[in-house]
């Protein structure tokens, strides 16, 4: 199976949170990050999160860890319709490259 | 912060014909670079690193004299799709990071490559 997996869609609607789940299979991962890629764009950095914290909190954006079940979540607060796009959940084991997720298509309606 | 610029953004190539991307990062120094591959509404498959001043490291199933990858400096590192086939249609993406950062790796804007 996949070393990343994150669920495909998610909808809601404007203002209020998007909450984005993700699963990974590596216990010695050091670095997790969260990616925003809306159409035709590159990947861009949102946050990223060190194995041995719990929580970080940026403007809108609050990462959730739990190590013992190796989940990450992506709350966006208030969200908003330019929030649309795919979001990636990556690992990095050590100081090697990264594992994707195959990607959540979050879309934002009015 | 680190930019990693990617051209071109876009390119259309005739079946047999070879196209070099290039991924250069702005304004930091990278020893090592990435090049993703990533197909319709899939994640990105890594298919080499690159190494500046020598070979790049190619995944498994990544056809090494098919994708050259060339990292003649620091801050530069080419993707060339040679002989390219209409399968190698796809979207193309290189990162970076810079040097003693062990975190937050800068992507490119990707190229779309289309063979026809």
């Amino acid at each position: 199976g996949e070393d990343v997996e994150q669920s495909l869609f998610l909808s809601v609607r404007e203002g209020d949170s998007s909450v984005i789940n993700c699963t990974y299979t590596d216990s010695s991962s050091t670095y997790l990050y969260w990616y925003k890629q809306e159409p035709g764009a590159g990947l861009q950095l949102l946050t990223y999160i060190f194995s041995n914290m719990d929580m970080k909190q940026d403007q809108r954006l609050t990462v959730l860890l739990n190590k013992k079940d190796k989940h990450l979540s992506l709350r966006i607060a208030d969200t908003q319709t330019g929030d649309s796009a795919i979001y990636f959940c990556a690992e990095r084991r050590g100081y090697s490259t990264l594992t994707f997720g195959k990607g959540t298509m979050l879309l934002v309606s009015p | 912060g680190a930019v990693v610029s990617q051209h071109p953004s876009r390119v259309i190539c005739k079946s047999g014909t070879s196209v070099k991307i290039e991924c250069r990062s702005l304004d930091f120094q990278a020893t090592t670079m990435f090049w993703y591959r990533q197909f319709p509404k899939q994640s990105l498959m890594l298919m080499a690193t690159s190494n500046e001043g020598s070979k790049a490291t190619y995944e498994q199933g990544v056809e090494k004299d098919k994708f050259l990858i060339n990292h003649a400096s620091l801050t530069l590192s080419t993707l060339t799709v040679t002989s390219a086939h209409p399968e190698d249609s796809s979207f193309y993406i290189c990162s970076a990071t810079p040097i003693r950062e062990f975190y937050g790796y800068t992507f490119g804007s990707g190229t779309r490559l289309t063979v026809v």
